[in-house]
């Protein structure tokens, strides 16, 4: 089975901090995507990526931008966090529509 | 754009009742059409897919036929558990792979 791995499922940083989020796929997809959960909001896409150093904005990338330096990895930096992007972080891959999701990064910005 | 609705939760049923959560969508063509899980403090698990008008993708007792005529993606168990309560998703996708998601149907089973 195809594993996505999120580095963190919980971190708590300070408001100004840069923060880095890791995501992991063994599979050799080529596509990833980096998606915010919060209630009564759904899912929001923050960025997705094709292919190595290429990247897409998605609906909301402001105060956000991600790295692709090798295929199996696809990280969210978060430039100078904020109370406001407290929230679930969901990685995933795709193979050609579904998408393999990691167990989530609870983000907490205090 | 391309748009998926789904029916409005939460939805609460007693063990070994009958489930439908009614999912519909807006797009151009022939997208792929998912149902994704999610259970409690974790991520989205793919539940079943159809990537073609009449398919029938099944998974763990979980039923969803692709209707391009009515533009939807019911989901359908005939017996429920309380592990089956979750939240559910239904979605779509292209090609290209970026997909979209409904906004999610909470599901609760009562014993």
């Amino acid at each position: 089975d195809v594993k996505v791995t999120q580095s963190s499922r919980y971190l708590v940083k300070r408001t100004g901090e840069k923060v880095f989020l890791e995501c992991v796929q063994d599979m050799d997809h080529e596509n990833m995507f980096w998606y915010r959960q919060d209630p009564g909001l759904g899912l929001r896409l923050i960025y997705f990526s094709y292919d190595v150093k290429m990247k897409e904005k998605g609906d909301i990338p402001e105060g956000y931008s991600v790295s692709r330096e090798k295929k199996e990895r696809f990280s969210l930096i978060l430039e100078s966090a904020s109370t406001n992007q407290t929230s679930m972080y969901l990685c995933a891959s795709s193979w050609g529509g579904g998408y393999t999701f990691g167990s989530g990064t609870r983000l907490t910005v205090v | 754009g391309d748009s998926v609705t789904q029916m409005e939760g939460p939805v609460t049923l007693s063990e070994e009742a009958f489930l439908t959560i009614n999912c519909t969508y807006t797009a151009t063509g022939y997208p792929s059409l998912f149902w994704y899980v999610q259970y409690p403090g974790e991520g989205l698990q793919l539940l079943l897919k159809a990537t073609k008008a009449d398919d029938k993708g099944s998974n763990k007792g979980f039923e969803a036929t692709y209707r391009k005529e009515t533009t939807s993606f019911h989901l359908e168990k005939g017996s429920v558990q309380v592990s089956d309560s979750a939240v559910y998703f239904c979605a779509l996708s292209r090609l290209a792979g970026k997909s979209t998601f409904g906004d999610g149907t909470t599901l609760t089973v009562k014993p």
